[in-house]
């Protein structure tokens, strides 16, 4: 079936160490993923993504990690600080007969202690 | 550049009524979508449209209807609320049809009491 899932729903990181998100996904034909990171009141926002061909991709403070063999893919995001505290979702593109679809993960909630 | 707007951003309904939430975005975008996200959940694709005159439905789409008659604007309609089809309720456009350059308004809170 189409399910993008969460193994830890609750992650909560001590201010300036490495936070991981780990995210599950069972449609072997997506070929692109994204991580959207969600704040209080607000829509998803944009954070990094990466085509099946690659294996990692790194941004400004976040590595994200796909391994195909496993169908798992990661969030690593850099020296945490306490702006990163949100909820973050996995999520795949489908694609459908017009276009595609995002089909997302349940979602971690990321805290940050100072 | 307003982005993605959605409206309102709170709404109150009984069962049974109707009504329509709103979104419009100013990026010239032909993929627009609507996803709805029940507490401690993913969004859920509700509809979405590949341009003017085009819909489809996701993978919830009962209990809504949309259309799309310019390339701005994509209503969602309620014809019949139900407790149900309380939710945060999120519209999104994109560029591209290969799923990059997503952007997300940021919400309808509605509640159907």
């Amino acid at each position: 079936g189409e399910s993008v899932g969460l193994h830890l729903p609750t992650l909560s990181v001590q201010e300036g160490d490495n936070s991981i998100i780990n995210c599950a996904y069972s449609n072997s034909a997506s070929d692109y993923f994204i991580w959207y990171k969600q704040e209080s009141g607000k829509g998803p926002q944009f954070i990094i993504d990466i085509r099946s061909n690659m294996d990692k991709r790194q941004g400004q403070r976040v590595t994200v990690l796909l391994n195909k063999t496993v169908k798992h893919l990661s969030l690593q995001i850099a020296a945490t600080q306490p702006g990163d505290s949100a909820v973050y979702f996995c999520a795949e593109i489908i694609m459908w007969e017009y276009g595609n679809k995002l089909v997302f993960g349940a979602g971690t909630i990321l805290r940050v202690k100072s | 550049n307003a982005g993605v707007t959605q409206t309102p951003k709170f709404q109150v309904l009984k069962t049974g009524q109707s009504m329509t939430l709103q979104c419009a975005q100013d990026m010239n975008h032909e993929y627009m979508s609507w996803y709805r996200q029940d507490p401690g959940m993913g969004l859920r694709l509700i509809h979405y449209s590949v341009g003017a005159g085009i819909t489809d439905q996701g993978e919830v789409p009962n209990g809504y209807n949309v259309s799309r008659s310019t390339t701005e604007d994509f209503p969602l309609r309620l014809l019949s609320a139900a407790p149900s089809q309380t939710s945060v309720y999120f519209c999104a456009s994109s560029y591209s049809n290969r799923g990059y350059g997503y952007t997300f308004g940021s919400g309808t809170r509605l509640t159907v009491v």
